[in-house]
């Protein structure tokens, strides 16, 4: 099992420009979770996708961050445009769920976001 | 609103002792509580849980324990080694919700 793939690694842009991260979950999975990590909020929650239906987008703080979830082996999350306030690590991952929660998430290495 | 604090930034402990890592939640509705460890570089794995049916988990070196009453768990690691200089974040969810709500995390250090 080659666990919950993200890409870039590493992403190092100006202000200003469009940025997207991309996540892969695991097979079989069908919950996907797009977190950030900054030390003041630890890892926060932005969104979580259920069956690829976004359910609970609370956690997105602006309008300049989106996600889409087009089928159950990918998924994007986007910032246009983007700020330095934006750096942080941002998580991707995913669990099987199927009859609500209580399982565990699998994370995958993350995206270090620097915006210049 | 953190409704899940993990209050101590950092630990430092020596090998071979027991390591306390701490966290306390607010919502009364968190029926599933896990742990996770954070390497550099590398994104969290999952450790241990405990369901709030129970007060006590324990997996090899790992103990979680469960106090409802005072809406509080706790990581026992005995004994500390060197492998396990982490962060560790809490994490709760409650029932019928897909919502992990993750503490702020502990950095900690274990002394050779």
């Amino acid at each position: 099992d080659a666990g919950v793939i993200q890409s870039p690694r590493h992403e190092v842009t100006e202000m200003g420009q469009e940025v997207t991260l991309r996540c892969k979950p695991i097979s079989g999975h069908n919950s996907l979770f797009w977190y950030r990590q900054t030390m003041m909020r630890g890892l926060e929650l932005l969104i979580y996708f259920n069956n690829n239906v976004p359910i609970d987008d609370s956690g997105m703080p602006e309008d300049r961050f989106s996600a889409k979830m087009p089928n159950a082996s990918f998924s994007t999350l986007k910032i246009q445009p983007s700020e330095p306030r934006d750096s942080a690590v941002y998580f991707c991952a995913s669990s099987y769920q199927p009859h609500g929660a209580n399982e565990k998430l699998f994370f995958g290495s993350g995206t270090q976001l620097s915006v210049l | 609103d953190q409704q899940v604090k993990q209050n101590s930034p950092s630990l430092s402990v020596q090998e071979g002792r027991i390591s306390i890592l701490n966290c306390d939640y607010t919502n009364s509705m968190f029926d599933y509580f896990l742990w996770y460890k954070k390497y550099p570089a590398e994104g969290p794995t999952f450790l241990i849980s405990i369901s709030s049916i129970k007060d006590k988990n324990e997996d090899g070196r790992f103990t979680v324990f469960l106090n409802k009453s005072a809406k509080h768990l706790s990581l026992h690691i005995v004994p500390s080694q060197p492998g396990d200089s982490a962060v560790y974040f809490c994490a709760a969810n409650g029932r019928g919700t897909y919502k992990y709500i993750f503490g702020t995390g502990t950095r900690l250090k274990v002394l050779a």
